[in-house]
């Protein structure tokens, strides 16, 4: 059974500190991995994708893969209020058109 | 504008009753797939299509259908809806669904069944 788990939930972080977002996955043969943002009510948005290990850093974003250790992780740099909201890890496996999701992480950033 | 429109956005139904939920895109990408999403289960993928004639299971394709015979169109029917299928249901597509490329959601629909 493919898993991707999250803790829910909710972290709350001050506006203008860094947001740490955290995903472990089970299934070693995964090969894709993806950060999604969903608003309240409305439908995911991919903000990161990473494939190698490592760090990878898009503006404010930057996305953490560790494949030994099975975990992806989001780290958001000055955290706006905007930026709250739920955070969606998925894993694809190699091959595989089916990603796997998490359950979310509720992100809420307070003035 | 690129984008993944679906329809209706909002469904009341009561057992047993077939309902179809549209799905379309109009950035020719050629892999649609349909997801639903629960409290505390989180998006899980029903089927998806890798091109017109092609469609496949996804995790929990039980009690749905699809179908592609074009490729800017998805619909999920079910044919004799069910309670346990009362969700929020999202289509979504991208150029190819592989790789790293971005997945484009539809704005969803809240299916209530009865």
């Amino acid at each position: 059974q493919k898993e991707v788990e999250q803790n829910s939930g909710p972290l709350s972080v001050p506006e203008g500190a860094i947001a740490s977002l955290n995903c472990t996955y089970s299934d070693r043969g995964s090969q894709s991995f993806f950060w999604y943002r969903q608003y309240s009510g409305k439908s995911p948005e991919l903000i990161m994708s990473i494939y190698s290990n490592g760090d990878k850093e898009d503006g404010r974003f930057t996305a953490q893969l560790n494949k030994a250790s099975q975990y992806v992780s989001l780290l958001i740099r000055d955290s706006q209020p905007s930026d709250s909201a739920t955070y969606l890890c998925a894993v694809r496996r190699g091959g595989s058109y089916i990603p796997t999701f998490g359950r979310g992480t509720s992100l809420i950033v307070h003035p | 504008e690129a984008q993944v429109t679906q329809n209706p956005r909002y469904l009341i139904t009561v057992t047993g009753k077939k309902l179809t939920v549209t799905c379309s895109q109009n950035m020719n990408h050629e892999y649609m797939s349909w997801y639903r999403q629960d409290p505390g289960l989180g998006l899980r993928q029903i089927y998806y299509s890798m091109n017109v004639e092609v469609t496949d299971k996804g995790d929990v394709p039980e009690g749905y259908k699809v179908s592609r015979k074009e490729k800017r169109n998805f619909p999920l029917i079910l044919e004799s809806p069910s309670p346990n299928q009362t969700s929020l249901y999202f289509c979504a597509s991208s150029h190819n669904g592989a790789g790293e490329e971005t997945q484009y959601f539809g704005p969803g629909t809240r299916l209530l069944v009865l």
